[in-house]
């Protein structure tokens, strides 16, 4: 169980284009969804958390109107990296927090989506 | 602040052997720990957490970590590695009391090698 699964795996798109990533809970409803970035040698590095019904908060430095979170419902959350440009290349990875359970509080992360900017 | 350092981006060990892995921590507040473990395509899986109480955690796969305060470190161990150890191991510092329910401050990760 708490699998959480990532779609596309990887992406390539020319510079100026929009992408969509979509982070879903397959077995268990997350309220709370958190998107994270990692460039090579980095940190995994919290961009936002995603919350089912409200705005996402941002943290310092992302800009909220070029990394779209769209939190629908409680097993999907969604990330548009708009107008991407090559610095926007890097490995995407979301978690989820499950709602109820024994695993109550704890992240579940997917297996990440890898954007290639050209 | 938050911070994790973990020391030597890259590990290799005989199977077999002992597996050490570092990692220290900054954090104004207690802190909780983590060891996660990512294979190729695969998302993050805990391994351990330390929250409160005992200073040894032990997790699956035959992975444990001590948490030192004085020495600000939480250091992952297994005494003997199996080749299906191989894979990224990251460490992270929840940057508040509310464990894995609020952010999660990461380390730059240990690529742990094990040789036949």
């Amino acid at each position: 169980g708490a699998v959480v699964s990532q779609h596309p795996s990887w992406v390539i798109c020319k510079s100026g284009t929009s992408v969509k990533i979509e982070c879903r809970s397959l077995d268990f409803q997350a309220t709370t969804m958190f998107w994270y970035r990692q460039f090579p040698k980095q940190s995994l590095m919290l961009m936002a958390t995603s919350n089912e019904g409200s705005k996402a908060t941002y943290e310092q430095g992302v800009e909220k109107d070029k990394f779209l979170i769209n939190h629908a419902s409680l097993t999907l959350s969604t990330l548009t990296v708009t107008s991407a440009h090559p610095e926007d290349s890097s490995f995407y990875i979301c978690s989820a927090r499950a709602l109820r359970g024994s695993s109550y509080n704890e992240q579940f992360f997917g297996p990440g989506t890898r954007l290639t900017v050209l | 602040a938050q911070s994790v350092t973990q020391l030597g981006s890259h590990v290799s060990v005989s199977e077999g052997a002992l597996v050490l892995l570092r990692c220290n921590y900054s954090s104004s507040v207690p802190p909780y720990l983590f060891w996660y473990v990512q294979y190729p395509n695969q998302g993050l899986q805990l391994l351990l957490k330390y929250t409160t109480g005992a200073t040894l955690v032990k997790g699956i796969n035959g992975f444990e970590a001590e948490f030192k305060k004085s020495e600000t470190s939480f250091h992952l161990t297994k005494p003997s590695a199996h080749m299906s150890d191989a894979a990224e191991y990251l460490c992270a510092v929840s940057a508040y009391p509310g464990g894995a329910t609020n952010k999660l401050i990461f380390g730059t990760g240990t690529l742990l090698a094990v040789q036949p």
